[in-house]
């Protein structure tokens, strides 16, 4: 069975550092990564997605995610955070093992930039 | 252009009323996800349609819940007899003919009291 691992609730980081949100997968086939990110009262925004290719992948917002096969991580990043970052961040996997079309999420971890 | 919406955004049940939420995907596309999240947790499947057919309902908790997609656009997930643990915000997401990437709506807030 596929679960996404989101070890941290929080995270705190103070604008203009770097950031980092983890992500830890488990599934039977080869994954397909994301991540996604919520502001209040919103729904999920697509950020960012590793299918197949280069490992570091960019997306949205100047984050971007690197896929570890070997850690079965997929951790996202960000070189300068802004304050307006803050949000829930969710990770998520579709198990291509399974045939399923569906997504399974983490259960996600709140960044807070402090200015 | 527009993005998939949901309507209502905020319903209000009383136990063991019948509720009924919309959600309008983007236009054209032919996949189209329900999910459940529950207060300070991720989001979980509960049904996937391919156009009008109903491929994957899975994640359904109970035969009191029910999706339709009658033409393949517009789809509504019914709950009948509702209960407090249905109390959660119901996200409805879409995505274009071989892509992997899902875009979500606002969700519909479901209480019940």
């Amino acid at each position: 069975a596929q679960s996404v691992a989101q070890p941290e609730d929080q995270v705190n980081v103070a604008e203009g550092n770097p950031l980092t949100v983890k992500c830890t997968y488990s599934v039977s086939g080869n994954p397909y990564l994301f991540w996604y990110v919520q502001y209040p009262n919103r729904g999920l925004q697509f950020l960012l997605k590793y299918i197949t290719g280069d490992n570091l992948v960019k997306g949205s917002y100047g984050f971007e995610a690197e896929f570890n096969k070997s850690q079965t991580s997929f951790h996202l990043k960000k070189p300068s955070a802004l304050v307006s970052d803050s949000a829930l961040y969710f990770c998520a996997v579709r198990d291509i093992g399974t045939g399923a079309n569906n997504l399974f999420f983490g259960t996600g971890t709140r960044l807070t930039v402090i200015p | 252009g527009a993005g998939v919406s949901q309507s209502p955004r905020y319903k209000v049940a009383k136990r063991g009323q019948d509720v009924a939420l919309r959600c309008d995907p983007i236009s054209g596309h032919v996949s189209l996800f329900w999910y459940q999240q529950a207060l300070g947790q991720g989001p979980e499947f509960l049904t996937y349609f391919q156009n009008e057919a109903q491929l994957d309902k899975s994640g359904l908790p109970s035969d009191r819940f029910f999706a339709e997609r009658p033409e393949g656009s517009v789809s509504t997930l019914k709950i009948q007899r509702t209960q407090q643990e249905d109390s959660a915000v119901y996200l409805c997401a879409s995505a274009s003919s071989g892509s992997n990437t899902q875009y979500f709506g606002p969700g519909t807030r479901l209480t019940v009291l």
